[in-house]
């Protein structure tokens, strides 16, 4: 089992410039979660998906983020424009249905200057 | 919705004492509370975990309470060894299945002097 697998591993960009980043959950796993850690915090729910549906988006700052889960596996999650305060680590996360417990990707590691 | 509340944000204990991490949660509904183990710029992994059902789970070294009246929920870490060293976080889920989300507490950094 492969994991779920994120890219970039690292990523730094200038204020106002567009990011965007990739999770492949594991195999089988119809749930995906975006979740951003700050410095010294626990993670911070962004996203949830339930195959290709978005079902809890309420903490997402839809104004400048965006996320997309196509054919219910792979997903990407954008900011544009990106700002100062968006420097974090990014983490998906997946888990099947019934099974407890989710498998966190290495995240992707933002910072904004 | 629901709020953890984590403590200590820091510990440090010789190796070979107990380690104790307790969190609160808010949300009487929660029944499905597991413990991450975070080490320097790896991902979070999930090393123990209970459900509403039972009072205590325990694994090796590792041990969970849970008391749903009070709620609140502690991670027991016995013979404590230098490869323990690392950020915990609890977490807790207001449902049976475990795709909901997990809302996080704010970590523990436990430090294990040899």
């Amino acid at each position: 089992e492969a994991g779920v697998v994120q890219s970039p591993r690292y990523k730094i960009i200038e204020k106002k410039q567009p990011v965007a980043f990739w999770c492949n959950p594991i195999s089988g796993h119809n749930t995906l979660y975006w979740y951003r850690q700050n410095l010294g915090q626990g993670p911070e729910l962004l996203i949830r998906y339930e195959n290709e549906e978005a079902v809890d988006d309420s903490q997402l700052p839809k104004d400048r983020f965006s996320a997309e889960r196509l054919k219910g596996v792979d997903s990407t999650l954008k900011i544009q424009p990106a700002e100062l305060g968006d420097s974090a680590v990014y983490l998906c996360a997946s888990s099947l249905v019934g099974v407890s417990g989710y498998t966190f990707g290495s995240g992707t590691r933002l910072t904004v200057v | 919705g629901e709020n953890v509340e984590q403590h200590p944000s820091t510990l440090s204990v010789q190796e070979g004492d107990s380690a104790v991490i307790k969190c609160t949660y808010s949300d009487s509904a929660s029944n499905y509370f597991p413990w991450y183990k975070q080490e320097l710029g790896k991902r979070p992994q999930l090393i123990i975990d209970i459900r509403s059902n039972v009072g205590e789970k325990k694994d090796q070294r590792i041990a969970v309470t849970l008391n749903k009246t009070a709620k609140h929920f502690s991670l027991h870490i016995t013979e404590t060894q230098p490869e323990d060293s690392a950020v915990y976080f609890c977490a807790a889920s207001p449902a049976n299945s475990g795709n909901t989300p997990l809302v996080f507490g704010k970590g523990t950094r436990l430090s294990v002097i040899a």
